[in-house]
């Protein structure tokens, strides 16, 4: 298995509803990421997991809640957003010595 | 090519043409460059990689050139198709920091047309 798989592809949300992310990898990569991608922009980076630990939080806000079950897990759970969190979420993970991220197909969010 | 600004770069190629995507840099101590096709709808996807040790590194199609002396970054495509069509990203990594930050650049749209 030589990909990252994130679940759903799609999610419309409502603002007092909360969600979770899937990021799923079967590669043996140590380090695992979330990122946050707005339309014509690059991905900005949200949160690092380093061995299921969470070693980058850049200051996001607490309605974001990352979760590292294992080391081929992330989840990301979702609660009280607002519309301006519409974007692409993407996931992506990288092996030692973590210079390389390979990404997940992302989920499109939508907060009515 | 790749600059500060509000709107997306683009570039607009004949299909068969070679592609020539720029990239400049600002951190000496930057010494891992990644190149990244995405396209719409899709996450990034990989394509080349080089070390600051290294000028030049080919892959299929794909040729990344390093230059230190004025920090810039290209990469050329051979013989562009349709489907070469996406935005691409150049990606720095600072030594002396965090190996799991990437700086990304703005992107560059290219389109391929037949």
């Amino acid at each position: 298995d030589t990909e990252v798989t994130q679940t759903p592809k799609h999610l419309v949300m409502g603002m007092t509803n909360k969600k979770s992310l899937k990021c799923e990898q079967h590669m043996g990569h140590r380090a695992m990421y979330w990122y946050k991608q707005k339309a014509k922009k690059p991905p900005e980076l949200m949160f690092v997991y380093s061995y299921e630990k969470l070693s980058i939080n850049e200051s996001v806000p607490s309605r974001f809640s990352p979760e590292c079950p294992n080391s081929s897990l992330l989840n990301l759970h979702l609660h009280a957003l607002q519309p301006e969190d519409s974007a692409l979420y993407l996931c992506a993970s990288s092996p030692p010595p973590f210079n390389t991220q390979y990404f997940g197909p992302g989920t499109r969010l939508t907060v009515l | 090519g790749e600059s500060v600004g509000l709107h997306l770069p683009t570039l607009s190629v004949q299909e068969g043409d070679n592609s020539i995507i720029n990239c400049a840099y600002s951190n000496s101590a930057s010494d891992y460059f990644i190149w990244y096709k995405q396209e719409s709808g899709k996450g990034p996807q990989f394509i080349i990689d080089i070390r600051s040790n290294m000028d030049k590194r080919q892959g299929q199609r794909v040729t990344v050139l390093l230059n230190k002396t004025v920090k810039h970054l290209s990469l050329q495509i051979a013989a562009t198709q349709p489907g070469d069509s996406a935005v691409y990203f150049c990606a720095e990594n600072r030594s002396g920091g965090s190996n799991y930050k990437l700086t990304f650049g703005k992107g560059t749209l290219l389109t391929v047309n037949p």
